[in-house]
């Protein structure tokens, strides 16, 4: 199996805050991704991260990646109630990914 | 609009019932997956087609089966349907450029 395990199982924040979600894996990766899923959906891709690569920005996400410790962190800043979901890291080699069971974000007003 | 399109949105079964769910993808991917999420855990592997033509078991393939009917379809049939198999299927697909899984909208289905 290639799933990260994530950390907190919950989280909530006030908007406006950052939210920093955990995840940590044990085999040697490829790559890392972090998926969002909103309540009653499918899941979207947010950002994949290389295994040579050490931190990556997309908008108002960031993601660090730590092979030596073989953990990944994304953060979100300046949370907005939007940003409600489950959230979810996966490492896949031969693109099989599989999914833990991902971290519940409750962004309140 | 591009992406995975899943039929049907819903479904009621009753036990021992068979149906198939159907999942198409516009985006010329060459993988397809189906999963099935179930409350309070993550989403399962069921089946896999990594190119037209091949098909793999996933993590839980028992009491499904899986068609790759051409690069675009990728089908999910449960030929008796059973309770345990209550749950949230979700179709999704890859290309091969690594930009990660595009998700349909997920098929909720009832074995009652």
């Amino acid at each position: 199996s290639q799933q990260g395990e994530e950390d907190p199982q919950a989280l909530s924040i006030q908007e406006g805050e950052n939210a920093t979600m955990n995840c940590s894996y044990k085999t040697s990766i490829n790559n890392l991704q972090w998926y969002r899923q909103n309540s009653g959906r499918g899941l979207v891709h947010l950002i994949l991260i290389r295994s040579n690569e050490r931190e990556k920005h997309s908008g108002r996400l960031r993601v660090t990646l730590d092979t030596s410790k073989k953990s990944s962190s994304l953060l979100i800043t300046a949370s907005r109630a939007a940003d409600t979901a489950s959230y979810f890291c996966t490492t896949g080699a031969n693109s099989k990914l599989t999914f833990g069971k991902g971290i519940t974000l409750s962004v309140r007003p | 609009n591009a992406g995975v399109t899943q039929t049907p949105k819903f479904q009621v079964l009753k036990t021992g019932q068979s149906m198939t769910l159907q999942c198409a993808q516009d985006m010329n991917h060459n993988s397809m997956y189906w999963y099935r999420q179930d409350p309070g855990m993550g989403l399962r592997l069921i089946y896999y087609s990594a190119s037209e033509g091949t098909t793999d078991k996933g993590e839980v393939p028992n009491g499904y089966n899986v068609s790759r009917l051409n690069k675009r379809e990728f089908s999910l049939r449960l030929e008796s349907a059973a309770p345990s198999q209550t749950s949230v299927y979700f179709c999704a697909s890859e290309g091969r450029n690594l930009y990660g899984y595009t998700f349909g909208s997920g098929t909720r289905l009832t074995v009652v």
